[in-house]
């Protein structure tokens, strides 16, 4: 089946840097890749997605970035914030499967020092 | 106010015991989902549902039972053959059929058993 790789699994930054997480998939067929904000206790939030015909992919301090031929995705965030810090998933969709049929790679906690 | 409500936020059970966790959603949409998270691990799905009536297993669905008998809702019922029912469990709907709907979540129920 489907396998989602995701790194780090733990990030700490001083307030103002910039975070880097890395995800690696395994099919081909991915054709659709979220990623989720859960903070402690909540629900996980969709923050920004990427579909297989887009490169990359901003919104204000976030960024998704894809590249299919190496089959990996990372997710940019530029000047953290304290309220920043949360866990972040990332996953993907099988082209043909219905949408919510994801495949999550095992989080980051993210944590931004003020 | 649309959304999707899962009750209860805490649930505690004695082993042996059989427990359903409710999922009520009113954003019409077709496509229901059951998902798993444990500390350190992504979302893993249990059970879907695409139309009413119908549901399919997902990846670990072993010891977990569901019904979809109107679209608004989609109970998950633990089962005492659940080696490890301890989790928060997490429901998600989308629309299917299209690319351009994500998953929405719950906020989720905390599942105790002792």
């Amino acid at each position: 089946g489907e396998n989602v790789e995701q790194h780090p699994s733990t990030l700490s930054v001083q307030e103002g840097d910039s975070a880097v997480i890395k995800c690696t998939y395994s099919d081909s067929a991915s054709n659709y890749f979220p990623w989720y904000k859960q903070e402690l206790g909540k629900r996980p939030q969709l923050i920004i997605d990427i579909r297989s015909n887009v490169g990359e992919k901003k919104d204000q301090r976030i960024a998704v970035t894809l590249n299919k031929t190496a089959k990996h995705f990372s997710l940019h965030i530029t000047e953290t914030q304290p309220e920043d810090s949360a866990v972040y998933f990332c996953a993907d969709h099988l082209r043909g499967s219905t949408l919510g049929r994801l495949y999550f790679g095992r989080g980051t906690q993210l944590t931004v020092w003020p | 106010d649309g959304g999707i409500t899962q009750s209860p936020k805490y649930l505690f059970r004695k082993e042996g015991q059989n427990v359903t966790l409710s999922c009520e959603q009113n954003l019409n949409h077709d496509a229901m989902y059951w998902y798993r998270q444990d500390p350190g691990q992504g979302l893993r799905l249990i059970y879907y549902s695409q139309i009413v009536n119908d549901f399919q297993k997902g990846d670990i669905a072993e010891g977990y039972s569901v019904s979809r008998e109107k679209k608004e809702s989609f109970p998950l019922t633990v089962t005492s053959a659940q080696k490890n029912p301890t989790a928060f469990y997490l429901c998600a709907s989308s629309s299917s059929g299209t690319d351009d709907s994500p998953l929405h979540f719950g906020n989720g129920t905390r599942l105790t058993v002792t």
